[in-house]
C-alpha cells in the first residue's frame, strides 16, 4: 500500500536559518504530492502541491520538487521565521484510488527568534 | 466561501456509545472525505463521499459509517465506541474528485472525541 515517510523532529532553527524537511513516499501510479501546514490550534492548511514528476511546488518562500527517481518531496525554505513554527505534514494521494489521502506522521518545527 | 465547519468542536463518550460528528463543506464542494488523527500522528482516511456516495474506504471496520446530503453537509458515525477511538476527526471537503489532478483538499478544525 501507500505509504509517506518524513524525518522524524522536532526541528528546532533559529530566525532565517535554512529549512530542509524530507519526505519520501511509495505509491503505485502516478501520486500527486502535498505540503500542509498545521498552526496551533488550527486545521490543516494546503501549503503546497505537485502533480506530476520535476513539478515545483511553491509557496510563501517555501518549494518542494516532485522527484519520481527518488520517490521524494522535500520542503526547503530559505530564511524561516518565528512565524513558521508549526507542524509540518507530507501526503500523497493516490489517483487511482477514488483521491485516498495518505499522510506522513507530521514535523513540528520551532523557531526561535 | 464560509470555509469548512465541524461540530462539536470537543466529545466525550463513553466505550460502547455511539457518536456522530458533522461536517459543512464548502458550497459547490462535492467530495467530503473523513480523517482521524491519533495524537502524535497523521490524519488516517477513512472514507470519502462523492455527490451523495460511498467513494472509497480506507482500513476502518464497518462501525465508522458516513452520510453526505445534497446541502453540503455531511456526518461521520460511529458505532460501539472503543478507547482507541479517542482522535480528532477531521473532514475535508473540495471541488471535485479530491486526489483526481490533485485536487485541493479544504480542512476543517476537527472534531477532539475523547473515550472513556
Amino acid at each position: 500500500g501507500n505509504s509517506v515517510t518524513q524525518m522524524e523532529g522536532p526541528v528546532t532553527l533559529s530566525e532565517e536559518a535554512f529549512l530542509t524537511i524530507n519526505c519520501t513516499y511509495t505509491a503505485t501510479g502516478y501520486p500527486s504530492l502535498f505540503w500542509y501546514v498545521q498552526y496551533p490550534g488550527e486545521g490543516l492548511q494546503l501549503l503546497l502541491k505537485a502533480t506530476k514528476a520535476d513539478d515545483k511546488g511553491s509557496n510563501k518562500g517555501f518549494e518542494a520538487t516532485y522527484r519520481k527517481e527518488t520517490t521524494s518531496f522535500h520542503l526547503e525554505k530559505g530564511s524561516v521565521q518565528v512565524s513558521d513554527s508549526a507542524v509540518y505534514f507530507c501526503a500523497l494521494s493516490d489517483n487511482t484510488n477514488a483521491g485516498k489521502s495518505t499522510f506522513g506522521d507530521g514535523t513540528t518545527l520551532t523557531v526561535k527568534p | 466561501e464560509t470555509g469548512v465547519t465541524q461540530s462539536p468542536t470537543h466529545l466525550i463518550k463513553t466505550r460502547g456509545q455511539q457518536v456522530t460528528l458533522r461536517c459543512s463543506s464548502q458550497s459547490g464542494h462535492n467530495t467530503v472525505s473523513w480523517y482521524q488523527q491519533a495524537l502524535g500522528q497523521g490524519p488516517q482516511f477513512i472514507f470519502q463521499y462523492y455527490r451523495e456516495e460511498e467513494n472509497g474506504r480506507g482500513n476502518f471496520p464497518p462501525r465508522f459509517s458516513g452520510l453526505q446530503f445534497p446541502n453540503y453537509s455531511s456526518e461521520l458515525n460511529v458505532n460501539a465506541l472503543e478507547l482507541d477511538d479517542s482522535a480528532l476527526y477531521l473532514c475535508a471537503s473540495s471541488p471535485g474528485l479530491a486526489g483526481v489532478g490533485g485536487d485541493t483538499q479544504y480542512f476543517g478544525p476537527g472534531t477532539r472525541l475523547t473515550v472513556l
